[in-house]
């Protein structure tokens, strides 16, 4: 298997513009993490699907992130309208059995950052 | 409740050296401590875990510690070497638990040469 895969690594926008962050989780796996990365404030976990369905969304920042799983090997994270705090790397992460204990397989991260 | 308190936030040591990075967790519901490590312009990868029935596990060079009293947990690593030059980050977790892994702030590891 080739891992999570993400798309794009870099994403340089300008403040005010939507953002599309994609995620290939590992076939199989039914969990799927989406992750962000500062140095002020390390890993946070944004959101959390199983079998495509949104469990816990509690972490996403605000109403301008928004996150999709259309199928099982598909997720988007949306950023509408971006600003210059949102500059981050993101990640995607997916597990076979989610839960407290199962290991995440983390992707490669989308760098963004917004101007 | 949930907090994972991870310490020091960087640390540099000589190749051969015994870094050591600390965590201490809040949720005594946790029951599985898992440490990932992260290079680089890479996403994060599962190290090794612990879970708080047994005090140390080793695998090769890295050694986790656990203190099931004081709540706290680190991580050793033997004979560094510069390639082990990356983030660490500890993470708490519970069996049989909608929730998911509550990560430290990380530990930016520099070997030199």
């Amino acid at each position: 298997d080739a891992g999570v895969i993400q798309s794009p690594r870099h994403e340089v926008t300008e403040m005010g513009q939507e953002v599309t962050l994609r995620c290939k989780p590992i076939s199989g796996h039914d969990y799927l993490f989406w992750y962000r990365q500062t140095m002020m404030r390390g890993l946070e976990l944004l959101i959390y699907f199983n079998n495509n369905v949104p469990i816990d969304d509690s972490g996403m920042p605000e109403d301008r992130f928004s996150a999709k799983m259309p199928n099982a090997s598909f997720s988007t994270l949306k950023i509408q309208p971006s600003e210059p705090r949102d500059s981050a790397v993101y990640f995607c992460a997916s597990s076979l059995y989610g839960g407290g204990t199962d290991e995440q397989f983390f992707g490669p991260g989308t760098r963004l950052t917004v101007l | 409740q949930q907090q994972v308190k991870q310490s020091p936030q960087s640390l540099i040591v000589q190749k051969g050296g015994i870094p050591i990075i600390n965590c201490a967790y809040e949720n005594t519901a946790f029951d599985y401590f898992p440490w990932y490590q992260q290079f680089p312009g890479k996403g994060p990868a599962l190290l090794i875990a612990i879970r708080p029935d047994v005090s140390e596990k080793k695998e090769g060079r890295f050694t986790i510690s656990f203190n099931k009293s004081a709540k706290q947990f680190s991580l050793h690593i033997m004979d560094s070497q510069p390639g082990d030059s990356a983030t660490y980050f500890c993470a708490g977790g519970s069996s049989g638990s909608a929730r998911q892994l509550t990560f430290g702030s990380g530990t930016q590891l520099t070997v030199l040469p």
